[in-house]
């Protein structure tokens, strides 16, 4: 079994809302990424975790907040987000570092 | 700097018909390599992947892929196409100690009846 499971699957909010994506696994593995991915555009990296510590951060925004609270689990925090941060929100995990990943199906985020 | 190169932005092929996507990476040392489909609006999956030995690499849903060093290529085939494969593929390269994946800008496969 290779599923990363997300949630929501759609997400609608205000510039002035706070929501959180969801990202699970429960396949064993200790690192996880979110990623950003706009129309017609291949994913962007945004944060890795590896043993739910944070190991790389792509200069994102400070109104993304990634939270890793155990290693089956893995969330984004968002607040105040602007229209131009509408996208596909992808989440990842793989086996360590640097191993092959497997990806959610995404949230699709729209900022209004 | 590293980077993945997909040549083609979209490719139209007819059902039945074989199928080549093309990728060529920039990396000074072979990376590992990955090819990714993601049908719309859903996330990326694992086709089939390239870490070394054999340089014809078989994947899932009748996908290989052949590794070429002496042209950086890392090609995507399939010898008959069905429907059901129209989606966007993506190569991607990852070096190791820089432990980031790096994508293609992807290659929308149509296909026509």
């Amino acid at each position: 079994d290779t599923e990363v499971t997300q949630t929501p699957k759609h997400l609608v909010m205000g510039m002035t809302n706070k929501k959180s994506l969801k990202c699970e696994q429960h396949m064993g593995h200790r690192a996880m990424y979110w990623y950003k991915q706009k129309a017609k555009k291949p994913p962007e990296l945004m944060f890795v975790y590896s043993y739910e510590k944070l190991s790389i951060n792509e200069s994102v925004p400070s109104r993304f907040s990634p939270e890793c609270p155990n290693s089956s689990l893995l969330n984004l925090h968002l607040h105040a987000l602007q229209p131009e941060d509408s996208a596909l929100y992808l989440c990842a995990s793989s086996l360590v570092f640097a191993d092959i990943q497997y990806f959610g199906a995404g949230t699709r985020l729209s900022v209004l | 700097a590293q980077s993945v190169t997909q040549p083609d932005i979209h490719i139209t092929v007819s059902e039945g018909a074989s199928l080549e996507l093309r990728c060529n990476y920039s990396y000074g040392a072979t990376p590992y390599l990955f090819w990714y489909v993601q049908s719309p609006g859903q996330g990326l999956q694992l086709l089939l992947k390239y870490f070394s030995g054999d340089t014809l690499v078989q994947g899932i849903k009748g996908f290989e892929a052949e590794f070429k060093r002496s042209q950086s290529s890392f090609n995507l085939r399939k010898p008959s196409v069905h429907w059901s494969d129209a989606a966007e593929y993506f190569c991607a390269a990852e070096a190791t100690g820089f432990q980031k994946l790096v994508f293609g800008t992807g290659t929308r496969l149509l296909v026509s009846p």
